[in-house]
Parts: C-alpha cells; sequence; structure tokens
C-alpha cells in the first residue's frame, strides 16, 4: 500500500519561511503533488514535483529526492491568508491515475 | 467555465438509502476522481476515470460504484448507505494523469451525513 508522514501542526509568524516535510512509501510512484485547503474549502493545487530538484512558483517551492522518499514545500513570506491545511500526495497507479493523501499540515500563520 | 461542479451541497441519508451524488466538468478533462474526506484526515480514493467508459476502483471502493457514459459526467452511487460513510466527497478532474504534474481541480463537495 501507499503510506505518507507529515506534521500534524506547524505555526510560524507572518513574514517567515516554514518548511512542511513529507516521507512517503508508496510502489509504482510518479511524483509528489503539495495541495492546499483552506477550513470547509475544496483543496487546490500547488505544484507538482516528478524528479528530483526544486519546483518554484511565487511565494511556494516544493521539493523531491526520489532516492530517499522524501520531498517538501517551502513557504516563503508568510501572509495571514497562508493559514491553512497542506497536504502532501503520491501520484502513482496505472496512467498515473491515483493520488495516496497524507493526513495534512494544519499551518498557523501569527501576527 | 464552471469548473467542477458537484450536486447536491448537503444531504442527509438514512442507514440503507441510497443516492447518487453528481459530479460534472466543463473542461473536457480525461481524468476524473472521486474523493472522501473524513475529519482530520487527508483525502482517500474512492473510483477514478481514465476517460468514458473507463473506470477503476481506489483505495476505499466498498459501498460505492461509478460509470462514466460521457467525458463530462461522474456520478457517485451509494448503493445501501451505512453511518460510516458519513464524510465530505470531493470529485476532481484533470486533463491528463496528475503524474504528468497536471493540475487536478476540485469541486466544492458534498456533504453527506448518514444517520
Amino acid at each position: 500500500g501507499q503510506s505518507l508522514e507529515q506534521p500534524s501542526e506547524v505555526t510560524a509568524v507572518e513574514g517567515a519561511i516554514v518548511q512542511i516535510n513529507c516521507t512517503y512509501q508508496t510502489s509504482g510512484f510518479y511524483g509528489l503533488s503539495w495541495y492546499q485547503q483552506h477550513d470547509g474549502g475544496a483543496p487546490t493545487f500547488l505544484s507538482y514535483n516528478g524528479l528530483d530538484g526544486l519546483e518554484e512558483t511565487g511565494r511556494f517551492s516544493s521539493f523531491l529526492s526520489r532516492s530517499d522518499s522524501y520531498g517538501y514545500l517551502l513557504l516563503q513570506e508568510l501572509q495571514m491568508k497562508d493559514s491553512a491545511s497542506y497536504f502532501c500526495a503520491v501520484v502513482w497507479g496505472t496512467n498515473a491515475g491515483k493520488s495516496t493523501f497524507g493526513d495534512g499540515t494544519t499551518l498557523t500563520v501569527k501576527p | 467555465n464552471a469548473g467542477v461542479t458537484q450536486t447536491p451541497k448537503f444531504q442527509v441519508l438514512k442507514t440503507g438509502q441510497s443516492m447518487t451524488l453528481q459530479c460534472a466538468q466543463d473542461m473536457n478533462h480525461e481524468y476524473m476522481s472521486w474523493y472522501r474526506q473524513d475529519p482530520g484526515m487527508g483525502l482517500r480514493l474512492i473510483h477514478y476515470s481514465v476517460g468514458a467508459g473507463i473506470t477503476d476502483q481506489g483505495e476505499v471502493p466498498n459501498g460505492y460504484n461509478v460509470s462514466r457514459s460521457t467525458t463530462e459526467d461522474f456520478p457517485l452511487r451509494l448503493l445501501s448507505a451505512a453511518p460510516s460513510q458519513t464524510s465530505v466527497y470531493f470529485c476532481a478532474s484533470s486533463r491528463t494523469g496528475t503524474g504528468g504534474g497536471d493540475t487536478q481541480y476540485f469541486g466544492p463537495g458534498t456533504r453527506l451525513t448518514v444517520l
């Protein structure tokens, strides 16, 4: 089966940088995705890493090491609106059609 | 574009009742998926489809059926509702499999309570 581990909670102050780690065990691995979900809302796709290395999208960056089965999401210049849950998800299976999600990390940004 | 739409937004069922959750997308996406999310947990894949007429099971398929007769629609049927199926259900679509980094778009969710 697939399994992922990420911290349950992270707290940081506005303007700071925070890193959310994700380790995984999976078969048929294609890549690692990250999603943001505000309370009561739908998940929103943030980024995807199919190859080792860093992907940057504005204030958000994501990293993958396939050999270590490890990735992280880096959020810079934190804003209050970044308070949300963040999920890593492994993409796997035939035709890369399946995503298995971690249980999420609740990020609280304080003034 | 409306994106991914789901109906109903809320539903209360009694144990043993059946119902269909509707999902539609207007982006001509081949891939569609159904997830459930229980409180404090991540999303779990129920069923998915890689195109019209093609469906496959996800991690938690028991008690649910799907079919995909058109590219746009991907309904989820609960055969005989149980309290364990109380959850928030999300439908999602992507142009191709998300293994290529394709964005997976989610609907607003259906909040289902089974008494």
